[in-house]
């Protein structure tokens, strides 16, 4: 049983054209997370949610957003995808985000930029 | 600031026999927990193991097994009787609080039939 889903699997973008990732969780988790993956390379934290507060990382670009309208949702947009955005984006959750707490990940969308 | 170093970018292992992944850490935290987690191509990212901080005694999960040096900031999975399904990337992770973790640059384990 899926409990962190992300839609699309795999998502196809021009250069510019803004989209968005969606993830949803069953767990009823307050934090969830935005990573991008590179091949081959550890995920990158772009931002997280601790309920609805946002808590973005210094060094994520402006391009990307995110918006979390309740529990169960998370979105991440890309407003202006360059060619060095094309990554798997992983989704992942955490109940409260305590230290003890493994982090629950979803399937991932890798999102290809033409 | 934290940081996780897996100095073993690929592995390889004989399907049955033993294989181990290195990890080393930095933290001035007291208290902290570090995870593996494994993550098969094209599927999602699971959790393998946990290591509490506080705890001396290594944990266990079945064929998976840490060897934690909490003095040398060592953090190793040993895993026995490998399978073909355990090919995989693995990525070591320490919680650095703030609701976050820091992953290494992770060690893709090959098993070889």
């Amino acid at each position: 049983d899926a409990m962190v889903i992300q839609n699309p699997r795999y998502q196809v973008t021009q250069f510019g054209k803004p989209v968005t990732l969606s993830c949803s969780q069953t767990l009823n988790h307050n934090v969830m997370y935005w990573y991008q993956q590179k091949s081959s390379q550890a995920p990158k934290l772009l931002f997280h949610y601790y309920d609805k507060d946002f808590n973005n990382e210094a060094d994520t670009p402006d391009n990307f957003q995110s918006r979390r309208p309740n529990t169960s949702f998370c979105f991440l947009d890309i407003r202006s995808p360059g060619l060095g955005d094309a990554a798997m984006y992983l989704c992942a959750t955490s109940r409260d985000g305590g230290r003890s707490q493994p982090q629950h990940f979803g399937d991932g969308t890798r999102l290809s930029i033409l | 600031a934290q940081t996780v170093t897996q100095s073993q970018p690929e592995m390889s292992v004989q399907e049955a026999e033993t294989v181990t992944l290195s990890c080393t850490y930095d933290t001035s935290e007291s208290d902290y927990y570090l995870f593996w987690y494994k993550q098969p191509p094209s599927r999602q990212m699971i959790l393998v193991i946990r290591q509490e901080a506080y705890k001396q005694q290594n944990a266990t999960e079945n064929r998976f097994s840490v060897n934690f040096q909490k003095a040398a900031k060592s953090f190793s999975l040993k895993i026995s009787d490998s399978q073909l399904g355990d090919a995989a990337m693995y990525f070591c992770a320490l919680h650095q609080g703030a609701q976050k973790l820091v992953f290494g640059q992770g060690t893709r384990l090959t098993i070889n039939p």
